[in-house]
């Protein structure tokens, strides 16, 4: 059974750091690329972040460009989310989710992380 | 970047109606398009991939269609555990951005 499950949200005062994990199981992880996409309180769905199956393309959107930086362990079948500069905008539920091939179509996700940013 | 939109923003319907929603991109993104289900407290659901496939183990009613700027997801007969919000989302360009989704809830 496919599984993805994030961990590593909380809390964080604005201007802090948090690195988020997404551990899969369940399938080939390295033959896969991953996305992290986030949900503010009430709020649609944001593409945040891409990783290619060897983690040597990635893609941010303009709101992280810069401060987050996506990445991926294929031994330990992990996918990371490393956010600095934390702002208070970027408030959301971040779920990883994977690609399944043309038109990038997410076909499992985790069940998300929320962090908090706030003073 | 291209940007999605979604019409209506909200519908009430229903159990047997049949639901059209529309999705439209700034600019011509061929078939890179995808529709998800949402449901509150859970993840998203992939339905449609490709502007028209169905995706394994997704119920028929749901169809997708449309190609360029303008697509249409449609639930021929809606049933009860339809009620959620609907997103599309087009994967041709990246930043691979989401509609505004449509709420759909029970009249």
């Amino acid at each position: 059974e496919v599984q993805l499950v994030e961990s590593g949200g909380g809390l964080v005062q604005p201007g802090g750091s948090l690195r988020l994990s997404c551990a899969a199981s369940g399938f080939t992880f390295s033959r896969y690329w991953m996305y992290w996409v986030r949900q503010a309180p009430g709020k649609g769905l944001v593409w945040v972040s891409r990783i290619n199956s060897d983690g040597s393309s990635t893609s941010y959107a303009d709101s992280v460009k810069g401060r987050f930086t996506i990445s991926r362990d294929n031994a330990k079948n992990t996918l990371y989310l490393q956010m600095n500069s934390l702002r208070v905008e970027d408030t959301a539920v971040y779920y990883c989710a994977r690609d399944i091939g043309y038109s990038s179509p997410l076909d499992y996700w985790g069940q998300g992380t929320l962090v908090t940013v706030s003073s | 970047d291209i940007q999605m939109t979604q019409s209506p923003s909200s519908l009430s319907a229903s159990v047997g109606d049949r639901v059209t929603i529309t999705c439209r991109a700034s600019q011509s993104i061929s078939t890179y398009l995808n529709w998800y289900q949402e449901k509150p407290g859970k993840a998203p659901k992939l339905l449609i991939y490709a502007a028209s496939s169905l995706q394994s183990g997704v119920p028929s009613r749901f169809g997708g269609s449309g190609s360029g700027t303008d697509f249409t997801l449609t639930i021929s007969s809606l049933q009860p555990e339809d009620f959620a919000t609907y997103y599309c989302q087009q994967t041709y360009s990246t930043p691979f951005t989401f509609g505004p989704g449509t709420k759909v809830d029970i009249k």
